[in-house]
């Protein structure tokens, strides 16, 4: 199975600050690596996909990139409708697996 | 509008079973793999296990932790996705999702996203 270790498994952080989440694989997945946001008592939300790729009507301060083993979730701009629970997914091989998920609280 | 609507959750002994129905709407439901995300309480996200289409022999993939307890079916004509839960036991507590798997290409080929999720239903298995 693949190992999808998120990083930091929490952090705090203001409005308008910048952050980043990172993920990093056991194996190479390719790109084949899906974000997703979950707010509390919600089902997640898929933000980017293909590492990359921003869903449809996603805003435009989330960025993905990385490729094989480690990858990055990029806030440019934290507002507080993201203060969230975020996962990662491969998507490369069976059984499917997603990082342990990283919670961003107001410092 | 894209609608999952997840049902049959409910409070139920060790060693029984269940089984969970998802409703589907507004897509094409026959042309699309299906899967079941869980959650146990305070946990992260658990991938249980993928149905994929009649032009793909409904064939289905599960996690380690539920095969041979667990099983995925679909009616094409309903629109409905299930999971059947037997040998039920406590650490299968969670909240299940349904969710729509979207398959597009990647650098190393077919990949896959959960584009839709239902809202979740809770399963307790306790004594």
């Amino acid at each position: 199975d693949i190992q999808m270790t998120q990083s930091p498994s929490s952090l705090s952080a203001s409005v308008g600050d910048r952050v980043t989440i990172t993920c990093r694989a056991s194996q190479s997945v390719n790109n084949n690596l899906n974000w997703y946001q979950q707010k509390p008592g919600k089902a997640p939300n898929l933000l980017v996909y293909a590492a990359s790729s921003l869903q449809s009507g996603v805003p435009s301060r989330f960025s993905g990139s990385g490729s094989g083993t480690d990858f990055t979730l990029t806030i440019s701009s934290l507002q507080p409708e993201d203060f969230a629970t975020y996962y990662c997914q491969q998507s490369y091989s069976f059984p499917l697996t997603f990082g342990g998920g990283t919670k961003v609280e107001i410092k | 509008e894209v609608q999952l609507v997840e049902s049959g959750g409910g409070l139920v002994q060790p060693g029984g079973s269940l089984r969970l129905s998802c409703a589907a709407s507004g897509f094409s439901f026959s042309d699309h793999y299906m899967d079941w995300v869980r959650q146990a309480p305070g946990k992260g996200l658990e991938w249980v296990g993928r149905i994929k289409t009649k032009g793909d022999s409904y064939i289905t993939e599960y996690a380690a932790s539920v095969r041979g307890r667990l099983t995925i079916s679909r009616d094409d004509s309903r629109n409905s996705l299930y999971l059947q839960m037997n040998s039920l036991k406590t650490e299968d507590t969670a909240v299940y999702y349904c969710a729509r798997a979207f398959l597009g290409y990647c650098s190393g080929g077919r990949c896959s996203n959960f584009d839709y999720w239902g809202r979740g239903i809770l399963v307790t298995v306790s004594s």
